[in-house]
Parts: structure tokens; sequence; C-alpha cells
């Protein structure tokens, strides 16, 4: 398996514009988790999903913010409209399952917003 | 809540020599896990070594050891015979058993000097 897939690796977009950063979860994996990671406040767990249904959305910042697992290989996390504040790297992880301890991250997506 | 914290935001190394990284917590759970993932330049999160609470006896995984002291809520990482290929963020992390949420620490960023 080729691992925890994020897409795009790098995205520079203006403010009020609407970002979609995208993620494919190892096959097989149940669980999945969006962190951001900042200076200011590290890794944050934004939402996650156990079998495509969000579990606990409380890390999601504001309204701003939404993700979707629409199926098992693939969610979303969109941000609309996006601020210079929502600048990070986003990183998408899956495991097993919720019982499951080890997650396995991708390589993150690096976000700035102008 | 659970909070993670690492003291020791920066931390050097000389090549094959022993360093050892800070970590304690705060939880009123008895039933957990921690972990330290490394994060290269690369941005990608890899577990480095678990541990279960409810374990006495000490992870080790290779070079890398753990030193938990439940007690008083300290699970520092010993990084034997240190290698250039070390040089990375180390992040404490936190999970409540059967809630697959990490609560990260700040991160110590280590440098292997040849």
């Amino acid at each position: 398996d080729a691992g925890v897939i994020q897409s795009p690796r790098h995205e520079v977009t203006e403010m009020g514009q609407e970002v979609t950063l995208r993620c494919k979860p190892i096959s097989g994996h149940n669980s999945l988790f969006w962190y951001r990671q900042t200076m200011m406040r590290g890794l944050e767990l934004l939402i996650y999903f156990n079998n495509n249904v969000p579990i606990d959305d409380s890390g999601m910042p504001e309204d701003r913010f939404s993700a979707k697992m629409p199926n098992a290989s693939f969610s979303t996390l969109k941000i609309q409209p996006s601020e210079p504040r929502d600048s990070a790297v986003y990183f998408c992880a899956s495991s097993l399952g919720p019982r499951d301890t080890e997650a396995f991250f991708g390589q993150g997506t690096r976000l700035t917003v102008v | 809540a659970q909070t993670v914290t690492q003291s020791q935001p920066e931390m050097s190394v000389q090549e094959a020599e022993t360093v050892t990284l800070s970590c304690t917590y705060d939880t009123s759970e008895n039933n957990y896990y921690l972990f330290w993932y490394k994060q290269p330049p690369s941005r990608q999160m890899i577990l480095v070594i678990r541990q279960e609470a409810y374990k006495q006896q000490n992870a080790t995984e290779n070079r890398f050891s753990v030193n938990f002291q439940k007690a008083a809520k300290s699970f520092s990482l010993k990084i034997s015979d240190s290698q250039l290929g070390d040089t990375a963020m180390y992040f404490c992390a936190f999970m409540k058993h059967a809630l697959n949420k990490f609560y990260f620490g700040s991160g110590t960023k280590l440098n292997v000097k040849p």
C-alpha cells in the first residue's frame, strides 16, 4: 500500500477563496483523522471519522471549515472562505479502527493563504 | 482534559552519543497509551515507539527506548548511538484507551551533529 495520500502537497491561495484538501486513507482502514499543525498551536485534531461517519468534530475551528467522507477511500477538508490565519500544514491520518492505536500519517498539505 | 508537555524546544547531540528527550503529561485516566512520533524535514509523521500504560516494562525499539514513570506521569525517550538520520522534530503524544484521539506535545527539535 502506498500509505495515506494527500493532495495537493502545497497550496497557495488568496484570502476569501475556497480551498479543498484531499485525503485517501490506507485501504482497509476504518478511522480517518484531520490534524492541523501550526507553530503557535502545534498539532491539533480537527475532526475524525469512523466508518465514514464524523465522530468528533470539536476541533473544527469555525463554520468556515467542513469535512466530508463520502466513502471509505476518500475524504475532503474544505475551508470557505479562507483567511491568512488558516495557513498551516494539514495532515490526514488513518488507522484500522477506533481501538487501534497506530495511526499512519500522510505527508501533509502546506496551505498558505495570502 | 489531557495535556502533554515537552519542555525542551531544541536539543543537540553528537553522532554516536546518547540523548534523552523529556515528556510529561497530565491525565486522570488510568488506562491509556503514550507515543513518540518523529517528524523529519520531509514532514512525514513516523511512529517511533508506543507504550501501554498498563505495562510496567519500558518499550524498546532497536536504538530507541522509553523511561515510563506512571506515578510521575513522565515518558522520556532515549536515543542510543544517535545517527544523522535521527535529526527531526520529536513529538510526544497521549491517547485514551478505546478513543484513538491523539493529544500532542509541542515537540522537541533534535539536531544530530557529525
